[in-house]
């Protein structure tokens, strides 16, 4: 079984909609992390957290929020879609050492 | 401002010769470095790593090589394999920064038979 699973895998969607992605991890890890990947651009930080009560914004926060229901879960939402928004979005988990572990990400198309 | 910039957003390589991938980066406070190699379909997977009181690792066919002065690292691969074809991705953190990582753009590299 996957470390880290994602859900949905993909999704299309329209301007407005709120939308949730989801994030589960069985690697025991603290941290986790939302990133986004766009051509040309490599992962960029959506948002991180290192416990359950601690949540930071990262590089690209605008439009976006998160939670982090319990150690294993972390939730990404788009309160209301933008077509700008259509990227790939990756979970991450780390252990506060050096690597982190990325989940096999989902496909985002706001239309 | 890009912190971390991989200038060839492609390369393609004959099965057998050397792959070399760069990486440049602007934040002197950047201590360690890693290469993520991606599928796809697939999330990026840890390849290899260097910390900056090294300027070189090595882990089988894959190198590492820091040059501090230069703010520049690369990625060698000998001999390239056509299961190496991927989006590489390089990617720096600062120490004492909660594990952070700056990611640069990729390089989709093609291994060809």
């Amino acid at each position: 079984d996957a470390d880290v699973t994602q859900t949905p895998r993909n999704r299309i969607t329209k301007t407005g909609k709120r939308i949730m992605l989801e994030c589960s991890q069985t690697k025991g890890h603290d941290r986790m992390y939302w990133y986004r990947q766009d051509p040309g651009l490599g992962l960029r930080l959506i948002y991180y957290s290192f416990d359950v009560k601690d949540i930071n914004k990262g590089e690209i926060s605008d439009g976006y929020s998160v939670s982090r229901q319990a150690q294993a879960k972390f939730s990404l939402s788009l309160e209301s879609a933008i077509p700008n928004q259509t990227a790939l979005y990756f979970c991450a988990t780390g252990d506060g050492n050096n690597e982190q572990f990325f989940g096999p990400g989902t496909r985002l198309t706001v239309l | 401002d890009q912190q971390v910039k991989q200038n060839s957003p492609s390369l393609s390589v004959q099965e057998g010769r050397i792959s070399i991938l760069n990486c440049d980066y602007t934040n002197s406070m950047f201590d360690y470095f890693l290469w993520y190699k991606k599928y796809p379909a697939e999330g990026p997977t840890f390849l290899i790593s260097i910390s900056s009181i090294k300027d070189k690792n090595e882990d089988g066919r894959f190198t590492v090589f820091l040059n501090k002065s230069a703010k520049h690292l690369s990625l060698h691969i000998v001999p390239s394999q056509p299961g190496d074809s991927a989006v590489y991705f390089c990617a720096a953190r600062v120490n004492n920064a909660g594990n952070m990582l700056t990611f640069g753009g990729g390089t989709r590299l093609m291994v060809k038979p």
